[in-house]
């Protein structure tokens, strides 16, 4: 198995309070990325990077922001939660020169926001 | 942009019993890859199989191969001698091949495989 891995795996919290999700690899892949899952829309883009400091936006970016300022670790903040971002929110990492660009993914993150 | 659909939101069968899967895709991309994920209660996404556009041969991985019509924009997935680990949400899923693998996935919303025993 890649080795990624998120924290905190489940996170209750209040709506308006800061939330910051963790993902860590140690397989050194340049790509890595964080999707959110909701039921009826299967796993969507939030943001990805594709090297230190390098990071764009994905298909549900709104409300989100993210950091890499080292190759093994990729941050999602939501500054201010709302409740439309209760969900489980997935890492994958990716490295080019695999064959099909094959995305590894992370056990996922339940957030709750009440 | 592209779009993935995938219209059995849910699917029963037999074990042992062969099973197949729909995904149609739509975009504008010439060179793209396709892929097959599957989803068990644990929730970890596993990759099934994938699919290079410029490849005209279907992948196939043990019980699992892929019927894919690059002019129609299909992406089936067939399961042979299905078994109840087989169990899952399947996820179809499409990337574009240019940006060197930095673009993320675009994915269907699933089709919740159940195998009956």
């Amino acid at each position: 198995d890649a080795g990624i891995t998120q924290s905190p795996r489940h996170k209750v919290t209040e709506t308006g309070t800061p939330v910051t999700l963790r993902c860590h690899q140690t397989e050194n892949h340049r790509y890595m990325y964080w999707y959110r899952q909701d039921p009826g829309h299967g796993l969507r883009l939030i943001h990805y990077s594709y090297g230190v400091k390098d990071t764009d936006k994905g298909e549900v970016s709104d409300g989100y922001s993210v950091s890499r300022s080292k190759t093994e670790d990729f941050l999602l903040t939501l500054e201010s939660a709302t409740s439309s971002q209760t969900s489980v929110y997935f890492c994958a990492i990716s490295e080019s020169g695999l064959a099909g660009f094959e995305q590894y993914f992370g056990p996922g993150t339940r957030l709750t926001v009440t | 942009a592209q779009t993935v659909t995938q219209s059995q939101p849910e699917m029963s069968v037999q074990e042992a019993e062969t099973v197949t899967l729909s995904c149609t895709y739509d975009t504008s991309e010439n060179n793209y890859y396709l892929f097959w994920y599957k989803q068990p209660p644990s929730r970890q996404m596993i990759l099934v199989i994938r699919q290079e556009a410029y490849k005209q041969q279907n992948a196939t991985e043990n019980r699992f191969s892929v019927n894919f019509q690059k002019a129609a924009k299909s992406f089936s997935l067939k399961i042979s001698d299905s078994q109840l680990g087989d169990t899952a949400m399947y996820f179809c899923a499409f990337m574009k091949h240019e940006g060197g693998g930095a673009d993320g996935l675009t994915f269907g919303k699933g089709t919740h495989l159940i195998i009956q025993p």
